[in-house]
């Protein structure tokens, strides 16, 4: 199976804040890599796909970059809203697998 | 805009069987998409489970593949998941999510992923 790592695992930020999760995989995945978000007793929401495809309705804040092994997620301007979770999710082979995720508290 | 929404036993006795549905509605369960089960352990990560085509066609993960089986009704428009031989570990919430399938279209190619859940349920495994 491909091992996707997230980093940091946790992090403190401030509204208004640059934010940046990495997520890196065991093995090549090309762009095959996607991005979701998940609150407190809800389903994840899929944020991002194909590395760097926003999905509709998405605020513009979020972006994603990378491609091969190492992948990025930024939100610009972090808004009381954002304060969640945020996993990774390759596609590339089976089984998909996911990252261990991200929480993203307030300072 | 499809909706999910997953239904069954909350509680299951060790050893036994879990059962789930979801029904799919605002859409066709017969669209070219796959459906997938997703689940949560308790302040734990995500784990796919596996898929299903409207076909019958299946996807298991492996880890869970002996354990596993999927199908679908699409008279009902619904798919379903069973889960045997469990224990305290596949307590979890388990979603069920539309699958869009990697495909070729004018930008190129669009991987995997899962545009659409279900609000999740709890199954606990417990005598």
């Amino acid at each position: 199976d491909i091992q996707m790592t997230q980093s940091p695992s946790s992090l403190s930020v401030s509204v208004g804040d640059r934010v940046t999760i990495t997520c890196r995989a065991s093995q090549s995945i090309s762009s095959s890599l996607n991005w979701y978000q998940q609150k407190p007793g809800k389903a994840p929401k899929l944020l991002i796909y194909g590395a760097s495809s926003l999905q509709s309705g998405v605020p513009s804040r979020f972006s994603g970059s990378g491609s091969g092994t190492d992948f990025t997620l930024t939100i610009s301007s972090l808004q009381p809203e954002d304060f969640a979770t945020y996993y990774c999710q390759q596609s590339y082979i089976n089984p998909r697998t996911f990252g261990g995720g991200t929480k993203v508290e307030i300072k | 805009q499809v909706q999910l929404q997953e239904s069954g036993p909350g509680l299951v006795k060790p050893s036994g069987t879990l059962s789930l549905t979801c029904a799919v509605s605002g859409g066709t369960i017969t669209s070219t998409n796959w459906w997938s089960w997703v689940r949560q352990a308790p302040g734990k990560g995500l784990e796919w489970i596996g898929g299903i085509f409207h076909s019958g066609t299946t996807n298991y993960n492996p880890s869970l593949k002996t354990r596993v089986t999927m199908s679908v009704d699409e008279s009902k428009s619904q798919f379903s998941l069973r889960l045997s031989s469990v224990t305290a570990a596949d307590t979890a919430v388990y979603y069920c999510a539309r699958d869009i399938l990697g495909h070729y279209d004018s930008s190129g190619y669009t991987p995997a992923y899962f545009d659409q859940w279900g609000q999740g349920t709890l199954v606990t495994v417990s005598s």
